[in-house]
This record gives C-alpha cells, structure tokens and sequence, in this order.
C-alpha cells in the first residue's frame, strides 16, 4: 500500500529552537497534503492544507508565522515550528492524497517535546 | 456543519468474537468514507475506504458498509484478534469542501483480549 514516511519520529529540544518535520510520499505523488495536531487521548485537528506549489491554508487559530509549511514538490512537504515554546509539545501527524477522491494515507507521526 | 459520531467510545471483547463499529454523519454529501486505525503513539494507517455510490467494501477480515441515505457505516471485523487492539477513526470527504479535508470521528478504543 501507499506509504508515507515522517521525519523525526521524536524531538526534544530547547525553549527557542526551531524545528523542522518532513513528511514525504514514497511511492505516489501527493497533490495535497495535511499536518494534524493530536493532543492526548484526543482525536486529530487539522492544522493546514498544501497543494504542491502553492501555499497553504491555515485552519482557524493556527499561527501560519508560527507553523511554516511548505510543499515544495509532488513528493515532499516539510512543517516548521519556529521559535518553539513548551505549550508546543504535541503529536504532529501529516498526511498525503495523490488525488481529491482517493485514500488519505498518514506518516506515522512526530513527537515534539520543548523543554 | 458535519457531525462525525462514532458510538461506542470504547469496546472490550474477548478474542475470537466479531466485532462491530458504528459510524454516522449528519450531512449525506459525502464523496467517501474512510476507515482507519490508530496504535498508540503511531499515526493512522488507513483500512477501507468506501464511494459514495458503493454499499460495502471488503479486506480480508474486514468488512465496511455504507448506507449514505440514513448517515451511517458499519466496520465489521471478524474473528477478532489480540492484534486488533487499538483506536478505530472514521472519517467523510464532504462534497461541499473544495479542498478535501477530513471530518473524523471521535474514535473507538477497541481491546481485544486474549
């Protein structure tokens, strides 16, 4: 089946830092990609969408300076969070559809701890 | 607005048995519904997913239905396993959403005991 590969599975770093996630298709070409935020024992939120070349579509209350998203290609969308700050710490999970009415395939998820 | 109700919460049965999970939506203009599972601390991976204009679609021990009339799917797996321990999400593609996006459920927690 369609795999999509995330990148770091974990983070733990510093109050400031800025880091950078990857969410990449292996074996389809992703039009539209997703970034969800899970919170404990909650289910997904949406945090934006990206179209390959475009720029994303930040849901409601997601900070686009805070949350950068880019999707450079056909293969690849990466997430920065800058200048991450505790209240930060979540589950970031992205997400990648080669076309509108297909399967919606998930990364298996980045753990992001700011100390 | 879409409403994705997934009932129960939480389910417990002992290996062996079927195990039934129920879906439903408030609007019936869906382009599809998705089945997915979640292990924890991992993302989905993603089950079944079924067109507006199929009734049922079928993988291996799972089966999923779809009655977009009354708002409702039904994931049936059979012979239920320890293996099939974990969070089950279903999830609409709303025709009226031109960029697509998901509106998922809440979940059910399934343990599955041995």
């Amino acid at each position: 089946g369609a795999v999509v590969s995330q990148h770091p599975s974990r983070v733990i770093c510093k109050s400031g830092t800025s880091v950078k996630i990857e969410c990449r298709s292996l074996d389809f070409q992703a039009t539209t990609m997703f970034w969800y935020r899970q919170f404990p024992k909650q289910s997904l939120m949406l945090m934006a969408t990206s179209n390959e070349g475009s720029k994303a579509t930040y849901e409601q209350g997601v900070e686009k300076d805070k949350f950068l998203i880019n999707h450079a290609s056909l293969t690849l969308s990466t997430l920065t969070v800058t200048s991450a700050h505790p209240e930060d710490s979540s589950f970031y999970i992205c997400s990648a559809r080669q076309g509108f009415n297909q399967p919606q395939h998930f990364g298996d998820g980045t753990r992001l701890s700011i100390l | 607005k879409q409403e994705v109700t997934q009932i129960p919460a939480a389910l417990s049965v002992p290996e062996g048995e079927n195990l039934v999970l129920n879906c439903s939506f408030t609007d019936s203009a869906i382009y599809n519904l998705q089945w997915f599972r979640q292990d924890p601390g991992k993302g989905l991976t993603s089950l079944l997913l079924i067109q507006s204009s199929q009734r049922e679609q079928t993988s291996g021990r799972l089966n999923a239905s779809l009655d977009k009339s009354s708002g409702r799917s039904t994931l049936y797996i059979a012979a239920s396993q320890p293996g099939d321990s974990a969070t089950y999400l279903c999830a609409v593609l709303m025709t009226t959403d031109s960029w697509g996006k998901l509106q998922f459920g809440a979940g059910t927690q399934v343990v599955v005991t041995p």
